[in-house]
């Protein structure tokens, strides 16, 4: 069985601040990756995907992560937040079936002006 | 970039009443999901559908829950009876294709707050 981790449930960073979230994942097979970004009052919009080849991809937005198999995680960083960043942040992971998304429990992100 | 769209925003309901959820998923989109959030905790998936027919659903997707997507309009999640425990917030997603190597990408509406008393 597939399932997420993301450890944290709050981060507040201050504006202009570099970033990383936090995600570990398990799963047996070959992984497909995912953040998700919720800002307030507003369905869940896809911020970064991995699915295989170069470890490091890039997202929207300014992230970007890097996949490492031997850790089974997906941590997303940014080099300066901004105000605009502050939302909840979403992992998840997929069965190699029917696009099924295993979320984590959300990392609520506050960036403090 | 494209919208799926969720009616209503927030449900009361009665315990035992039958509640039904709308989804408008992005319009060229054939695959659609619905995900359960319990206020504090993760995301969980329900059932996906395709075609006309569920194709994988959860031990949460129970036998009161159904789903449906008559020609073509709303997809639908339909709750009958409700019971207290199904108070969440509901989430709708489409997605254009599935499966392989090219994962396509889900795109979820702002979700139905259902409260059921």
């Amino acid at each position: 069985a597939q399932s997420v981790t993301q450890p944290d449930a709050r981060v507040t960073v201050s504006q202009g601040a570099s970033l990383q979230l936090r995600c570990k994942y398990s799963y047996s097979g070959t992984p497909y990756l995912f953040w998700y970004v919720q800002y307030p009052r507003q369905g869940l919009q896809l911020l970064l995907k991995y699915y295989s080849g170069d470890p490091v991809v890039q997202g929207v937005n300014g992230f970007e992560a890097e996949f490492s198999k031997s850790n089974s995680s997906f941590h997303p960083r940014k080099a300066s937040v901004h105000w605009s960043d502050s939302a909840v942040y979403f992992c998840a992971v997929s069965a190699t079936n029917y696009n099924v998304l295993y979320f984590g429990s959300g990392t609520k992100l506050t960036v403090e002006p | 970039g494209p919208k799926v769209l969720q009616i209503p925003s927030h449900q009361i309901i009665d315990m035992g009443q039958m509640v039904t959820l709308n989804c408008d998923p992005v319009s060229n989109h054939l695959y659609f999901y619905w995900y359960k959030q319990i206020l504090g905790q993760q995301m969980e998936f329900l059932v996906n559908f395709y075609n006309g027919k569920v194709m994988e659903k959860s031990k949460l997707f129970k036998d009161q829950f159904s789903v449906e997507r008559p020609d073509g309009s709303y997809f639908t999640l339909k709750i009958q009876p409700t019971a207290l425990e199904d108070s969440a917030v509901y989430f709708c997603a489409s997605s254009g294709d599935w499966g392989g190597a090219s994962q396509n990408t889900l795109y979820f509406g702002a979700g139905t707050r259902l409260s059921v008393l």
